[in-house]
């Protein structure tokens, strides 16, 4: 059981560049979220999902797309990635009591 | 405006040294507070759910209380290996749904 898995862990891109981040689960969870961890601040959320072909966004949404085509993976894209993206990303899925997280993925815009 | 604040924002304590980590929070239609644990370089893990004020929670070393306007999370005799930064985080009734807010976390560090 290999709980909320995310890939990459870590990702230099230059400005300007898209890529698509990745994170799957394996608990059969309905709900999916993103968030993005900068120093000094609170865990924010970028998007959300509550199953397979709803997403909604979330605090931050702004230069990131979702989709959830299945209940298993829910793909982050940054369309134009830009300096301010510079964060660690995390990917969660929801029970009904808390939050399981992935490890993270590092992301460095230069 | 929907708030979560810890303090102190980093504490360092020595081994078998008793101390309590804040979480303050003022949000409208409270559904539930969480306190996680988290490790450089990786995901918070879960560690509490509380639903109203009065209840406790306890793990090993940590005991997490609740009132209408805080919650604590205790830690008795830490060890070394209770190093992390502890998160805090509110589940509340937004628009259309509910929301969660998370605090910036307290860095624990507890030194042999």
């Amino acid at each position: 059981n290999a709980g909320v898995t995310q890939t990459p862990k870590f990702q230099v891109l230059k400005t300007g560049q898209s890529m698509t981040l990745q994170c799957a689960q394996d608990m059969n969870h309905e709900y999916m979220s993103w968030y993005r961890q900068d120093p000094g601040m609170g865990l924010r959320l970028i998007h959300y999902s509550v199953g397979a072909g709803i997403t909604d966004q979330g605090e931050v949404p702004n230069g990131y797309n979702v989709s959830r085509s299945t209940t298993e993976d829910f793909p982050l894209r940054l369309l134009s990635a830009a300096p301010s993206q510079t964060s660690v990303y995390f990917c969660a899925s929801r029970t009904g009591v808390g939050y399981t997280f992935g490890s993270g993925t590092r992301l460095t815009v230069v | 405006e929907d708030q979560v604040t810890q303090s102190p924002e980093a504490l360092r304590l020595q081994e078998g040294e008793s101390s309590s980590l804040n979480c303050s929070y003022t949000v409208s239609g409270l559904r539930g507070l969480f306190w996680y644990r988290q490790d450089p370089g990786k995901g918070p893990e879960f560690l509490f759910t509380l639903y109203s004020a009065g209840e406790e929670k306890e793990k090993e070393r940590l005991k997490a209380t609740l009132t209408k306007k805080e919650s604590f999370l205790h830690i008795t005799a830490p060890k070394p290996e209770d190093s992390a930064t502890y998160l805090c985080a509110v589940q509340a009734q937004g628009t259309g749904g509910f929301k969660t807010i998370f605090g910036a976390g307290t860095r624990l560090f507890v030194k042999a």
